[in-house]
């Protein structure tokens, strides 16, 4: 089994609709991140979580919400999605016991808004 | 602000052939430099990395040095494998001034490899 599980792989949606993304991660690492994939951009950084009591905006923010729900989870909310939003989201994991620490990825979800 | 430069895409070479793909930055801090390699359908996975200037990162063939006077972090192979076809990226950590490093990166926009037979 993978050691960050994101849900759902895929999602098509409307304009408008709220959405959330999930992520679950079995590897006990206490930091975890929110990155989106845009052609020619790279990735970039939503949102992170340094523990679950702790929750900080990353470069792009705006348009999303998160929540961690324990250790484990921590799940990305688009509130009223828009078409620039589509992207490939990545949720990540780190452990701040290894020294630059290195960051463990899931395999993505593709959002599509239409 | 930090940033992440890298050679413009697509690569397409022939399997034994030479690789280098350019990476440049821009950082406050003196920042620790990786790469990252993306394969088809899967998340991104750390390649190598180098933490402190004239350090050599390798792995699966792949070099890079962190070159702090030209702020570069090139990554070259000498002979690649169809098996290399994939998206590389360059990225940088910058620590805050306490000198301790997070996992919020920095990316390049990727560089897409593909290594015919």
């Amino acid at each position: 089994d993978a050691d960050v599980t994101q849900t759902p792989r895929n999602r098509i949606t409307k304009t408008g609709k709220r959405i959330m993304l999930e992520c679950s991660q079995t590897k006990g690492h206490d930091r975890m991140y929110w990155y989106r994939q845009d052609p020619g951009l790279g990735l970039r950084l939503i949102y992170y979580s340094f523990d679950v009591k702790d929750i900080n905006k990353g470069e792009i923010s705006d348009g999303y919400s998160v929540s961690r729900q324990a250790q484990a989870k921590f799940s990305l909310s688009l509130e009223s999605a828009i078409p620039n939003q589509t992207a490939l989201y990545f949720c990540a994991t780190s452990d701040p016991g290894q020294p630059n620490e290195k960051l463990f990825f899931g395999s993505g979800t593709q959002l599509s808004v239409l | 602000g930090d940033s992440v430069t890298q050679m413009e895409g697509p690569v397409t070479l022939s399997e034994e052939a030479f690789l280098t793909i350019n990476c440049t930055y821009t950082a406050t801090g003196y920042p620790s430099l990786f790469w990252y390699v993306q394969y088809p359908g899967e998340g991104l996975q750390l390649l190598l990395k180098a933490t402190k200037a004239d350090d050599k990162g390798s792995n699966k063939g792949f070099e890079a040095t962190y070159r702090k006077e030209t702020t570069s972090f090139h990554l070259e192979k000498g002979s690649v494998q169809v098996s290399d076809s994939a998206v590389y990226f360059c990225a940088l950590s910058d620590p805050d001034a306490g000198g301790t490093s997070y996992g919020k990166l920095t990316f390049g926009q990727g560089t897409i490899l593909t290594v015919h037979p």
